[in-house]
C-alpha cells in the first residue's frame, strides 16, 4: 500500500529556532514529492522535488529529495510566529495513480514568541 | 492572478440529502483536483477532471461524483449524505500533467457538516 508518514507530527519551538521536519514515502512509480503550507483552510504550495540531493530554497524554507533512502526534509530557519502551520508533505505517482496526490498527516509546528 | 475559488464556504445538510459543491481553477489551468480533509484522516484524493473528462478516481463510493464544464470549473456531488462525509473538501487545479509534473494549487474548501 503506497503511504507517506511525516515526523514529528506536533512540533513546539520559540522564535528564532531552526527546525527540520521529516517526510518518507513508499510508493510505487514516485514521480514528485511536494511540501505544502496549511494555516487555516488552503493548503499553499512550498516546493516540488523531482531529483535526488537538489536543494530547494525560498528564503527561510529549503528542502531537499533523497530518492535513495525514500525521503525528504524541509528546513525553516530563524523561525518566526508566521511559520505557525500544519506542513504537508504529499507525493505523486506515474501511471493508474497519476493526479492523485497521497498526503502525510502532516506535522503541526507551534513557534512561540 | 486570482487563485483557485470554491463555493460555498459553509454547508450544513441533513443526513441523506444531496450537495452540490463548486469551484473555478485558476485561469489557464485545464486540470481540477478534489480532496476530502476529514479531521484526524489527512487529505484523502477524491476526483481529477482534465479536459472535461474523469481521468482518475480515488477509492470514495460512487455517491460521490463531478463533473468539469468546458470553462474548466467544476462540481463536486454527493449523494445520499452520511455523518462521515462531514469534512472541509478541497479543491486544487494545475497545468496539463501528463508529460510532465505540474504543481497543485488548493482553494479555501468547503466545510460541510452533515447532521
Amino acid at each position: 500500500e503506497d503511504k507517506v508518514v511525516q515526523s514529528p507530527l506536533s512540533l513546539v519551538v520559540h522564535e528564532g529556532d531552526t527546525v527540520t521536519l521529516n517526510c518518507s514515502y513508499e510508493v510505487t512509480n514516485f514521480r514528485s514529492l511536494l511540501w505544502y503550507k496549511q494555516e487555516k483552510k488552503a493548503p499553499t504550495f512550498l516546493f516540488m522535488l523531482t531529483s535526488s540531493g537538489i536543494e530547494k530554497k525560498s528564503g527561510r524554507l529549503s528542502s531537499i529529495l533523497d530518492k535513495k533512502e525514500l525521503f525528504s526534509i524541509l528546513n525553516i530557519t530563524a523561525t518566526q510566529t508566521g511559520d505557525s502551520a500544519v506542513y504537508l508533505c504529499a507525493v505523486e505517482m506515474y501511471g493508474g495513480s497519476q493526479g492523485n496526490l497521497i498526503f502525510g498527516k502532516g506535522t503541526k509546528l507551534s513557534v512561540k514568541p | 492572478e486570482a487563485g483557485v475559488t470554491q463555493s460555498p464556504t459553509h454547508l450544513i445538510k441533513t443526513r441523506g440529502q444531496q450537495v452540490t459543491l463548486r469551484c473555478s481553477p485558476i485561469s489557464g489551468h485545464t486540470s481540477v483536483y478534489w480532496y476530502q480533509q476529514a479531521l484526524g484522516l489527512g487529505l484523502q484524493f477524491l476526483l481529477w477532471y482534465d479536459e472535461g473528462e474523469e481521468r482518475n478516481r480515488g477509492n470514495f463510493p460512487p455517491r460521490f461524483s463531478g463533473r468539469q464544464f468546458p470553462n474548466y470549473s467544476s462540481e463536486l456531488n454527493v449523494n445520499a449524505l452520511e455523518l462521515e462525509d462531514s469534512a472541509l473538501y478541497l479543491c486544487a487545479s494545475s497545468l496539463l500533467r501528463l508529460s510532465h509534473s505540474y504543481e497543485q494549487y488548493f482553494g479555501p474548501g468547503t466545510r460541510l457538516t452533515v447532521t
